[in-house]
């Protein structure tokens, strides 16, 4: 069964730093690219993160460049998003998200994890 | 990147259809046939229901269809059902690894 499971939220200071991460299993991970979609409470998805197959590719949502680091490490077949200078509207539940029917479209997705920027 | 622009809400009675429309810009729904639409209930992650702009996953039922024309793309759902109930996001490749989603549509069944 393919699965993606993400860990490393939760409450940090505006400012402060958080590393997610997501656990594959049931596929070979290091033939996928991968992505972080993140969505604010009550609010729309957001593209935030994309990593090529081999880590060497990344790009980034405008309001994260500078201050977020997508990577990978196929070895483990772990995906992470390194969280720097983090702002109250980077609150959001963050979603590690894979393909299956297309490399353009997200269907294979984690249960999420919570990252809320709060003093 | 600039969010794609769907309505609010749609609502429509058991048995009829409803369309759901997102627009974007030349930059991205008009230049790639890859919008992709999705289905979300509350507290579940998104539901991938239709992918480059008319082709569904397998197990995604046939009443749900998408279209796109010029920089707009829709999501039609046919023979409203009460368990069609639920968000609806749209999401275009913009090129250059990058994608953008819509505001998101809830959906009501009266």
């Amino acid at each position: 069964e393919v699965q993606l499971v993400e860990s490393g939220g939760g409450l940090v200071q505006p400012g402060g730093s958080l590393r997610l991460s997501c656990a594959a299993s049931g596929f070979t991970f290091s033939s996928y690219w991968m992505n972080w979609v993140r969505q604010a409470p009550g609010k729309g998805l957001e593209w935030v993160a994309h990593i090529s197959q081999d880590g060497n590719e990344k790009y980034y949502v405008d309001s994260v460049k500078g201050r977020f680091t997508i990577s990978r490490d196929n070895a483990k077949n772990s995906l992470y998003l390194q969280m720097n200078s983090l702002r109250a509207e980077d609150t959001a539940v963050y979603y590690c998200v894979s393909y299956n029917s297309s490399p353009y479209a997200f269907d294979v997705w984690g249960q999420g994890t919570m990252v809320t920027v709060s003093s | 990147q600039s969010a794609l622009t769907q309505p609010a809400s749609v609502s429509g009675s058991p048995g009829q259809s409803i369309t759901i429309s997102c627009t974007g810009t030349s930059s991205d729904v008009g230049s790639y046939n890859l919008v992709s639409w999705y289905q979300q209930h509350p507290g579940k992650a998104p539901k991938l229901m239709i992918y480059e702009g008319s082709k569904r996953p397998s197990g995604v039922s046939n009443r749900f269809s998408g279209s796109k024309s010029g920089n707009t793309a829709s999501l039609t759902i046919s023979g409203l059902q009460a368990e069609d109930e639920s968000d609806y996001f749209c999401c275009s490749y913009a090129g250059g690894s990058t994608w953008v989603f819509g505001g998101g549509t809830r959906l009501t069944v009266l």
